[in-house]
């Protein structure tokens, strides 16, 4: 079992949908990250937190530390979000573990 | 402001040949790392270098070598490639391990090896 699980795989959403990926982890972390990986390839970075809640526009990302859970969410979402989100978990120091993605796709 | 550059974005190389997949950052930090993405997996640790001047196993290491050339450059070998060794390869950095900063990553480079 992965450490990092993330649901769903794969998600269809229709244009101003709001939009949750869920992200669980089997163990104790000092910090998450999510990720945005486009079409073309390459990955940004969208967040990282270790309590509590951040947001930026219209992306919001959410961490419970005692139930080792994550959500991202998309508020009024649009065919440019579009992307694979992958969560990512490190226990410190310079590794982490990554989720193996959620598929969105957003119609217009 | 470039972030991470990775070259090349793509290759195809023949089973046995090497090559060095090259990784520049710009941004003065200390952690770089080289990871694989394979369909169905999340993104694996091949090597990182915590700070200048060393580097360390991560994940999944054989058949690869790094050289952390100075600060700004960490590069990735492959001696002798192989066909399980076709897969995304993204270098990416960080100003400190990943606990307490976000981490840059290049575009990647999309190895085939026949």
């Amino acid at each position: 079992k992965n450490e990092v699980e993330q649901s769903p795989q794969n998600l269809t959403a229709q244009e101003g949908e709001f939009i949750t990926i869920n992200c669980s982890y089997s163990v104790g972390i000092s910090a998450l990250h999510w990720l945005q990986q486009h079409p073309g390839g390459g990955i940004v970075s969208l967040f990282m937190l270790s309590s509590g809640k951040k947001k930026h526009g219209r992306l919001i990302a959410t961490i419970n530390i005692q139930e080792k859970h994550s959500s991202l969410h998309i508020t009024a979402s649009h065919p440019r979000d579009s992307a694979v989100y992958i969560c990512a978990a490190t226990r410190g120091g310079s590794r982490l573990t990554f989720g193996e993605g959620t598929q969105l796709t957003v119609n217009p | 402001n470039a972030g991470v550059t990775q070259t090349p974005k793509f290759q195809v190389l023949k089973t046995g040949q090497s090559m060095t997949l090259q990784c520049a950052q710009d941004m003065n930090h200390n952690s770089m790392y080289w990871y694989r993405q394979d369909p169905g997996m999340g993104l694996r640790l091949i090597y990182y270098s915590a700070s200048e001047g060393t580097t360390d196993k991560g994940e999944v290491p054989n058949g690869y070598n790094v050289s952390r050339l100075n600060k700004r450059e960490f590069s990735l070998r492959l001696e002798s490639a192989a066909p399980s060794q076709t897969s995304v390869y993204f270098c990416a950095s960080s100003p400190l391990g990943h606990s307490n900063t976000e981490a840059f990553f290049g575009q990647g480079t999309r190895l085939t090896v026949v």
